[in-house]
């Protein structure tokens, strides 16, 4: 059953405390995406990597960091830096890292920081 | 800068009505534009993917257009059904860039 999963569907944390949230894809794709959504707004790009072992920031990186070891793995960690981390993260992946082809979504996380 | 106009913000249709998203774009160059469907809480998922020479594209009761020279493109529901509630995003790739154009997407509630 090929997809792109996160986890978990819901996490809760403390102020100050740092959050890895998970996105692991087994549809061979090379590039793997991270998004910030917030209500009314569209999604917007955190951080991006074509390839293993390379990512690149998005629009709104600060406060956030990636490692892409595996090509089916791409976690995401929300530091205490982030100064409004509460949202809901969407992780994508696409069989190349040109918008020519489509980005697969995971399911979601959302994230409730108090 | 590339943008992704969406409208209207939200819509409210009775089931079983037809109803029409809108969508503008000032992405340059143009390759592709896809519209995705998102139930609350989940991720998007793909309807339609239309490249510079096709204007249209069905998947079911969706119906997308094209019209590349003024850069706009509709989605088109027919028969409503209460599963079609969502949120409809319209994206814009520019062809060779690695991160493609999102709007903001439209709310569409679908009422018994």
């Amino acid at each position: 059953d090929g997809g792109i999963t996160q986890s978990p569907k819901y996490l809760f944390r403390k102020e100050g405390q740092n959050v890895t949230l998970s996105c692991e894809q087994n549809l061979n794709h090379d590039a793997m995406y991270w998004y910030r959504q917030d209500p009314g707004q569209g999604l917007r790009l955190i951080y991006y990597s074509q390839i293993v072992n390379d990512f690149q920031k998005g629009d709104i990186a600060e406060g956030y960091s990636v490692s892409r070891e595996k090509k089916e793995s791409f976690p995401l960690t929300v530091t205490s830096a982030q100064k409004n981390p509460t949202a809901f993260y969407l992780c994508a992946s696409s069989l190349t890292g040109t918008d020519t082809y489509e980005q697969y979504f995971g399911p979601g996380t959302r994230l409730t920081v108090t | 800068k590339n943008q992704v106009e969406q409208s209207p913000q939200s819509l409210i249709i009775l089931e079983g009505k037809n109803c029409t998203l809108q969508c503008n774009y000032t992405v340059s160059p143009f390759s592709n534009l896809r519209w995705y469907k998102q139930d609350t809480g989940r991720g998007p998922v793909s309807l339609t993917i239309m490249t510079f020479s096709e204007n249209t594209k069905s998947n079911g009761r969706y119906t997308a257009t094209l019209d590349a020279d003024t850069k706009q493109s509709s989605l088109h529901i027919t028969a409503s059904q209460l599963s079609d509630s969502a949120s409809y995003i319209c994206v814009v790739g520019s062809g060779g860039s690695y991160i493609p154009t999102f709007g903001r997407g439209t709310s569409l509630i679908v009422h018994p």
